[in-house]
């Protein structure tokens, strides 16, 4: 039940781009995305929600894949300050309020 | 700043021994999710109270309760603690925008406790 996140880890150079993909076996309401810094709280990036749109700003967005249920997570031109591992967290259609949280993607942006 | 306090930052005790986690969430919002993270690991999810009611369970031991007091203010009990429940514990609360079930979440900075 738990989605899968790839890659586990990545490491750019600032300025580089990437993509998170968080898949789940289970037909899914929502897909939630955090990311947390090492030895601080995961923070709201967004929400995704079956039916919307491709949301985000310029440099970091996300697609949601109904079909496939699979999200995705852009970062464009990556900043030092994008470091930190990111989660996604999938809430099933008629779940409980309940997020399942993947495993991470840790990413290091190098100078 | 989240909004949400957690106390204690930081506790270390022995084997056995029993601790309660203290949780107060943003002005205003009513639900309160509790979370565990081992070391370098995902998000695991404890409980859920709703407005004092508990509303999901996720992986809570026997060993652990919790509960949401009429302040809205919640607690984790952790009880004959064993080493592998040293972890950093989060609370996270929502007044549930966002158009999911769920809602944004604010987690609070929470605590780690270590089990010696």
């Amino acid at each position: 039940q738990q989605p899968v996140q790839s890659p586990q880890a990545v490491i750019l150079r600032e300025g580089e781009d990437a993509v998170i993909n968080c898949s789940s076996s289970k037909a899914l309401y929502s897909v939630h995305w955090y990311r947390q810094k090492h030895g601080e709280a995961p923070v709201f990036l967004m929400i995704l929600l079956k039916g919307g749109e491709q949301k985000g700003h310029e440099k970091i967005s996300a697609s949601f894949n109904e079909k496939k249920q699979q999200s995705s997570l852009y970062l464009t031109a990556s900043q030092l300050s994008y470091s930190g591992t990111y989660f996604c967290g999938t809430e099933l259609d008629g779940s409980n309020y309940q997020l399942i949280w993947g495993a991470g993607t840790k990413l290091i942006i190098k100078p | 700043d989240s909004g949400v306090t957690q106390t204690p930052k930081h506790l270390i005790t022995a084997t056995g021994q029993r601790v309660t986690l203290r949780c107060s969430p943003r002005s205003g919002d009513l639900s309160v999710y509790w979370y565990q993270q081992s070391l370098d690991q995902g998000l695991q999810f404890l409980i859920q109270y709703y407005n004092g009611e508990e509303r999901a369970k996720g992986n809570i031991l026997e060993r652990f309760s919790a509960q949401q007091f009429p302040d809205l203010h919640s607690e984790l009990n952790l009880s004959s603690l064993e080493l592998g429940d040293s972890a950093l514990y989060f609370c996270a609360s929502t007044n549930g925008r966002g158009g999911s079930n769920t809602g944004e979440l604010f987690f609070g900075e929470g605590s780690r406790l270590t089990v010696l």
